[in-house]
């Protein structure tokens, strides 16, 4: 089973709060992404890390901004939430050199 | 047009039911092939991983990679309700990467 951990799991904010998704997995992978979904759509890559201090944006573009300061941490904040950003954030971590990607059970954004 | 296509669905047969799903793709330089599993709600799972052209069995689930066709298919033999869900395909390798560039997902349903 994959030690790769998202929180919260459900969350319901109003219109212009701060949120902070956290993601964490104790594998030691140097690759960490996040993807959105909307429900019965497809993966949406927004951001991804090689390791420490490194953060690229994905394919789609996003207002989420994501930090890599530790290995196992890789959080993604949005400083003022909207309606539009309702959606579900999947993290994942790469198992090194084979592309295999583990996936934390998700967090559910609902915006006022 | 995608570069991974998958039918979305949804796919609805019979309790024990021999199910075949697709991908196609364009991308040549592929190597790794791969399917995820996601139930309602949940990340994405690991079901099966393959490297290059071949058959790889687990169970009651056989992948199958046609590199020259750029075609692969997950069959699920003696399908149960336990199986219902979203299966996305999932590719990587080569000069593409080890980025994953994933299917849209194909929706099954087996019913008792």
């Amino acid at each position: 089973e994959a030690d790769i951990y998202q929180t919260p799991r459900y969350l319901v904010i109003g219109t212009g709060k701060k949120i902070t998704l956290e993601c964490s997995q104790t594998m030691g992978h140097d690759k960490m992404y996040w993807y959105q979904q909307d429900p019965g759509m497809e993966l949406h890559l927004i951001h991804y890390s090689y390791g420490v201090n490194s953060t690229e944006k994905g394919d789609l573009s996003s207002e989420s901004t994501v930090s890599r300061i530790r290995t196992e941490h890789f959080p993604l904040t949005l400083e003022s939430a909207r309606p539009s950003h309702t959606s579900q954030y999947l993290c994942a971590s790469e198992k090194q050199g084979t592309g295999e990607l583990f996936f934390g059970e998700g967090s559910r954004l609902t915006v006022l | 047009q995608k570069e991974v296509e998958q039918d979305p669905g949804p796919l609805s047969v019979p309790e024990g039911a021999i199910v075949s799903l697709n991908c196609t793709y364009s991308n040549s330089a592929f190597q790794y092939f791969m399917w995820y599993r996601q139930y309602s709600r949940k990340g994405p799972e690991l079901l099966m991983y393959t490297y290059s052209s071949g058959n790889k069995e687990d169970g009651r689930f056989t992948a199958q990679v046609d590199k020259s066709s750029k075609y692969i298919s997950l069959f699920i033999r003696d399908s149960q309700p336990s199986d219902s869900a979203t299966y996305l395909c999932a590719m990587s390798g080569g000069f593409a990467g080890n980025m994953l560039t994933f299917g849209g997902g194909t929706r099954l349903m087996v019913k008792p």
